[in-house]
């Protein structure tokens, strides 16, 4: 199966500041996905990473704040901007999709970024 | 759109035992579930998944069962053992089974499953 990785695996900020969090699988991947998980709680779905295209957004979140790129099958960066703590999250990416060899539906997700806003 | 019900969040149970996660949906719409294991500091593992042109599937020590016209959903571990130890979600999604559909997953709220050896 395909390999899913995510920089920094934890960062601690300051507020104000921007971090951009970077995802990558080494397949070329149909779908891309940003997840918010907050501590002890579920996940959120934040936007759908589109290849060549904008970043589809879920209610709630907005490009000014999440800034998504997708430049190519492979890659793609959230960035949180102008923090406050109560971005303090864990940020997953995941992939997903019927090219390859994975199933239709499956979503496979990266290890996650720890992030902490003082 | 989609909300899905997952019971219990705790779960304690001892070695060898089994353990029983229910998962409810509302949308009727929603064809494929997934199952999540996540371990402290990782991200979740997709552990199991059932489409709903089953009603059962099994993969040793883990099975899902599904009974569509009462929309909901279970996970059964059998013989648990202590690195069974985690946290499990339930999902849903509306993917079609051509591939088609918004592969959007919606989960369930989690359930800390303690193995006591």
């Amino acid at each position: 199966s395909a390999v899913i990785s995510q920089k920094p695996s934890r960062d601690i900020c300051q507020r104000g500041t921007s971090l951009t969090i970077q995802c990558q699988v080494d397949s070329q991947v149909t779908m891309m996905f940003w997840y918010r998980q907050q501590p002890g709680q579920s996940l959120t779905l934040i936007a759908t990473a589109n290849q060549g295209s904008e970043a589809t957004y879920e209610s709630g979140f907005v490009i000014d704040k999440f800034p998504i790129s997708r430049p190519n099958l492979t890659f793609s960066t959230l960035t949180v901007s102008n923090m406050s703590p109560e971005d303090s999250s864990i940020y997953l990416c995941s992939f997903g999709g019927t090219s390859g060899p994975f199933s239709y539906n499956e979503q496979f997700f990266g290890p996650g970024t720890r992030l902490t806003v003082l | 759109g989609e909300n899905v019900e997952q019971h219990p969040s705790t779960l304690s149970v001892q070695e060898g035992d089994s353990a029983v996660i229910k998962c409810t949906y509302s949308d009727s719409a929603s064809n494929y579930f997934p199952w999540y294991k996540q371990e402290l500091g990782k991200g979740p593992q997709l552990i199991i998944d059932i489409r709903s042109n089953v009603g059962e599937k099994k993969d040793q020590r883990i099975a899902v069962t599904l009974n569509k016209t009462a929309k909901h959903f279970s996970l059964h571990i059998t013989e648990t053992q202590p690195e069974d130890s985690a946290v499990y979600f339930c999902a849903a999604c509306e993917g079609g089974l051509s591939g088609a559909g918004s592969y959007q997953l919606t989960f369930g709220k989690g359930t800390k499953l303690s193995v006591i050896p």
